[in-house]
């Protein structure tokens, strides 16, 4: 009983490098979402998809890019990563809108140097 | 803005007592509000949820209140066991096709032996 999976769990990039983070939840869940939580910040939305093939901007789009062509999967991409892409960052899926509850995944740690 | 507000950054309570988690909202759209838990290195788990007609959902040993008229709600965790040191976060929902959850900072619970 997976629930939501994050990989990778931790990763150091270098200025300018690129990345993919990859959700995957085994729930059918229809929503998704990424987060990221910086101390002293709680958790902000990145971005979020509503069904397979959606996506939308959350608070904090900027230099993040996402996808979902499968239902099960939402990938969070940076193109050119910068240090203030240091962060934690958590996906989440949610079986209804009405509930608001979110299920989490465990977190993948990103230090941007 | 901040729209969900923790002003205590963190609590520590003996265990056996009462631990009572604050959170105020200025966003008169929110109508679902959330608690979740969150340990180190871990993701947020989903604790107990209130809807905006009601003013009190009880959960064993969690209980949240809401009060609509102070845009208040709090979190009342009795007795405090250790098992419950953990930070904790406030959000809130506008449902009615919202997708996105507004998160506070969160408190730091510590509770001592």
């Amino acid at each position: 009983n997976a629930g939501v999976t994050q990989t990778p769990k931790f990763r150091v990039l270098k200025t300018g490098q690129s990345m993919t983070l990859l959700c995957a939840q085994d729930m059918n869940h229809e929503y998704m979402y990424w987060y990221r939580q910086d101390p002293g910040m709680g958790l902000r939305l990145i971005h979020y998809s509503v069904g397979e093939g959606t996506t939308a901007k959350g608070e904090v789009p900027d230099g993040y890019n996402v996808s979902r062509l499968k239902k099960q999967n939402f990938l969070l991409g940076l193109e050119s990563a910068a240090p203030s892409q240091t962060s934690v960052y958590f996906c989440a899926s949610q079986r209804a809108l009405e509930t608001g509850e979110l299920f989490f995944g465990e977190g993948s740690r990103l230090t941007v140097l | 803005d901040q729209q969900v507000k923790q002003n205590s950054p963190s609590l520590s309570v003996q265990e056996g007592r009462i631990s009572i988690l604050n959170c105020d909202y200025t966003n008169s759209m929110f109508d679902y509000f959330l608690w979740y838990k969150k340990y180190p290195a871990e993701g947020p788990t989903f604790l107990i949820s209130i809807s905006s007609i009601k003013d009190k959902n009880e959960d064993g040993r969690f209980t949240v209140f809401l009060n609509k008229s102070a845009k208040h709600l709090s979190l009342h965790i009795v007795p405090s066991q250790p098992g419950d040191s953990a930070v904790y976060f406030c959000a809130a929902y506008s449902g009615a096709g919202s997708y996105q959850l507004t998160f506070g900072k969160g408190t730091k619970l510590s509770v001592i032996p």
